[in-house]
């Protein structure tokens, strides 16, 4: 069955980089464009960003642009968000998903804090 | 951006009972090829959203028949025709059209 592993949260300071990781199971990896997503805590959905297959096309939310950057590696099944010059408004749990717009597999999630 | 609204915000239910949510988009959901990327989210406390519903109308694989979508263009509805104790959480509408694809600010419901 698919599944979806998130790992890379954890406390980091303003300004800081983190990298987060998702590793996939249960389908063709390659196949599929996949997502990241965020939830501040008590908050709603937010899309962030996607990536191709092929890692053709990347795309951004503007509330991140510039500071992350979305990537994968089919070889080993995962998929990557790069972090920098994080904020205490970056603060949330991030989900990766299969598909921009599909999302029809989720990931449970990894808690990133941003605090001094 | 698109602006998806949702209402009610908050929907306390009757076991048994139906209950329905509206989402609204500020511009036409209609993609290059025809079709409505809607989706609709199922979230329970503590737990990744589920999805439920997508392209307006499709039940994902595994979701009861009591759940059904509805809508066009940019009035979307889902259905819950008799609510069960399982259907307690936050609901979200999301459209996949226009990027940054948007989510709803979601819909808690709860039993009475």
């Amino acid at each position: 069955q698919v599944q979806l592993v998130e790992s890379g949260g954890g406390l980091v300071k303003p300004g800081g980089s983190l990298r987060l990781s998702c590793t996939a199971s249960g389908f063709t990896f390659s196949d599929y464009y996949m997502s990241w997503i965020r939830q501040a805590p008590g908050k709603g959905l937010e899309s962030l960003s996607y990536i191709s297959g092929r890692s053709t096309d990347t795309n951004y939310a503007d509330s991140v642009k510039g500071r992350f950057t979305i990537s994968r590696d089919n070889a080993k099944n995962s998929l990557y968000l790069q972090m920098n010059s994080l904020r205490a408004e970056d603060t949330a749990v991030y989900y990766c998903s299969r598909g921009p717009r599909r999302l029809d597999y989720w990931g449970q999630g990894t808690l990133i804090t941003v605090s001094s | 951006d698109v602006v998806m609204t949702q209402s009610p915000l908050s929907l306390p239910v009757t076991l048994g009972q139906p209950a329905s949510i509206s989402c609204r988009s500020s511009q036409s959901l209609v993609y290059s090829d025809g079709d409505i990327y809607l989706n609709w989210f199922h979230q329970r406390p503590g737990q990744s959203p589920r999805r439920l519903i997508y392209k307006v109308s499709n039940r994902d694989s595994g979701v009861p028949d009591r759940f059904s979508g509805s809508g066009s263009g940019t009035d979307f509805t889902l259905k819950i025709s008799r609510v069960e104790a399982e259907d307690v959480g936050v609901y979200y509408c999301m459209q996949g059209t226009h990027w940054p694809f948007t989510f709803g600010p979601g819909t808690k419901v709860d039993i009475k």
